[in-house]
């Protein structure tokens, strides 16, 4: 049982270039979340999905897509890197929204140049 | 919308000595409130949860945290340092059963010999 997974765990890209980030969680929870962490802000959701084909924004969706392949996955997409975007990035998932407690996969660290 | 605030970004502590970390909410609907913990490169696991059951609640590694409604408090607290608690703490609250979880900016704890 690995959990939340996520690939890759460093990136770094230049200006204007695209990736895409991976997660996969193997606990066949409904809601997935794609979380940025920057010193002293905390952690700010990116987009989240309630359950397997939807996807809503979060509190700072500018600059990214997402898509909830299956149940099990739940990509994060850069199209055009901006150095803004130089973050650590956190999956997670849970059984539902709200009150269900969140498991968080170890975190991919992106630096834009 | 839910917010969180949580006072000192770094708190440092002696081994043995009381830990407290503090945490005020703003939410316009009974809240659920809950403390992560993160360590080092590592993604964040859950503390502790308060639901509106008891307010007094009970978490892993000894913490226990108080909702108080009148000061729209959630402060965390441990009666014993151990070096092991050196790590990241994130206060996180959520207003509706199908709301996306809001988290506070952190707080640093470092324990001394």
């Amino acid at each position: 049982n690995a959990g939340v997974t996520q690939t890759p765990k460093f990136q770094v890209l230049k200006t204007g270039q695209s990736m895409t980030l991976q997660c996969a969680q193997d606990m066949n929870h409904n809601s997935m979340y794609w979380y940025r962490q920057d010193p002293g802000m905390g952690l700010r959701l990116i987009y989240y999905s309630a359950s397997e084909g939807t996807t809503d924004k979060g509190e700072v969706p500018n600059g990214y897509n997402v898509s909830r392949l299956n149940k099990r996955e739940f990509s994060l997409r850069l199209e055009s890197a901006a150095p803004s975007q130089t973050s650590v990035y956190f999956c997670a998932s849970s059984e539902a929204l709200g009150t269900y407690e969140q498991y968080f996969g170890p975190g991919t660290r992106l630096t834009v140049t | 919308a839910q917010s969180v605030t949580q006072l000192g970004s770094h708190v440092s502590v002696s081994e043995g000595a009381l830990v407290l970390l503090r945490c005020n909410y703003s939410s316009s609907v009974p809240p659920y409130l809950f403390w992560y913990v993160q360590y080092p490169n590592q993604g964040l696991q859950l503390l502790l949860k308060y639901t509106s059951a008891a307010t007094l609640v009970k978490g892993i590694n000894g913490f226990e945290a108080e909702f108080k409604k009148s000061e729209t408090s959630f402060h965390l607290t441990k009666p014993s340092a151990h070096m092991s608690d050196a790590a990241e703490y994130f206060c996180a609250v959520s207003e509706r059963l199908l709301d996306d979880m809001r988290f506070g900016a952190g707080t640093r704890l470092t324990v001394k010999p």
